[in-house]
C-alpha cells in the first residue's frame, strides 16, 4: 500500500532555531516527492518538488533532501522565524503524477 | 484569476441535506483535482479532471459524491444525503499541465478550501 509517514507529529522550537523533519514513503512507483508548507485555514503552497535523481533542493531557508534508495526525506528549516509555525506536508507522486499520496503532517510551531 | 478560489469557506449542513462546493481555478490551468481533508489528517485524493474529462474518480469514498466540470474551467463537488463522516475540508488544487505529462513535475496551486461540517 502506498504510504507517507512523517515525524515528528509536532514540534515546538524557539524562534532562531533551526529544525529538521522527517517523511518516510512506500510509494511505487516513485515519481517525484514535494514538501508543502499548510497554514491555518489554507490550502497547501508547495515548497520544493524534488525528482528520483535530485538529491537535495533548496527555497530559501527550507532545505530538502531525498535519498531514494532508502525511501526518506527531510525538510530542513535554518533560523525559523513565527511565521514558519505551520503543517508541512511531504506529499509523493506516484506513478504518472495524478495520484499524489500525502503524509499527515507536521506541525510545527515557532516560540519568541 | 490570482489563484484557485473556493466557494463557501465554510458550509454547515444537517445529516440528509445535499451540499455543492464550488472551485475557480486559475484562469488556463488544464488539471483540476478534488481532495479531502480530515482534521489533523493530509488530504486524500478525491477525483482529477483534465480540461472537461473526469479522467479519474477513484477517490470519491461513495456514489454520493459527485464531481463535475462541464466547461473545463469551474467544477462543483456535489455531495448527496450528507452524513457526519462527510465533515471534512474540501480542497480543490489546479495546475497548468496535465497530470503525467512529458514535462514533468506540474506543480499544484491549492484554494483555501471548503470546511464542511455536518451534524
Amino acid at each position: 500500500k502506498n504510504q507517507v509517514e512523517q515525524s515528528p507529529q509536532s514540534l515546538i522550537i524557539l524562534e532562531g532555531k533551526n529544525c529538521t523533519l522527517q517523511c518516510n514513503y512506500t510509494v511505487s512507483p516513485f515519481s517525484n516527492l514535494r514538501w508543502y508548507k499548510q497554514d491555518t485555514g489554507r490550502g497547501p503552497v508547495s515548497l520544493t518538488i524534488m525528482t528520483f535523481s535530485e538529491n537535495t533542493k533548496s527555497n530559501g531557508r527550507y532545505t530538502a533532501t531525498l535519498d531514494a534508495d532508502t525511501k526518506q526525506s527531510s525538510l530542513h528549516i535554518t533560523a525559523s522565524q513565527l511565521s514558519d509555525s505551520a503543517s508541512y506536508i511531504c506529499v509523493v507522486s506516484a506513478g504518472y503524477g495524478n495520484k499524489l499520496v500525502f503524509g499527515a503532517g507536521t506541525i510545527l510551531r515557532v516560540k519568541s | 484569476g490570482a489563484g484557485v478560489s473556493q466557494s463557501p469557506r465554510y458550509k454547515v449542513a444537517k445529516r440528509g441535506q445535499d451540499v455543492a462546493l464550488r472551485c475557480d481555478p486559475i484562469s488556463g490551468h488544464v488539471s483540476l483535482f478534488w481532495y479531502q481533508q480530515a482534521l489533523g489528517q493530509g488530504p486524500e485524493f478525491l477525483t482529477y479532471f483534465q480540461n472537461e474529462a473526469q479522467l479519474d474518480k477513484s477517490g470519491l469514498p461513495s456514489d454520493r459524491f459527485f464531481a463535475e466540470r462541464p466547461e473545463g474551467s469551474v467544477s462543483t463537488l456535489k455531495i448527496q444525503r450528507t452524513q457526519q463522516e462527510d465533515s471534512a475540508v474540501y480542497l480543490c488544487a489546479s495546475s497548468l499541465l496535465r497530470a503525467g505529462g512529458a514535462k514533468g513535475a506540474n506543480v499544484l496551486t491549492f484554494g483555501a478550501g471548503s470546511r464542511l461540517t455536518v451534524l
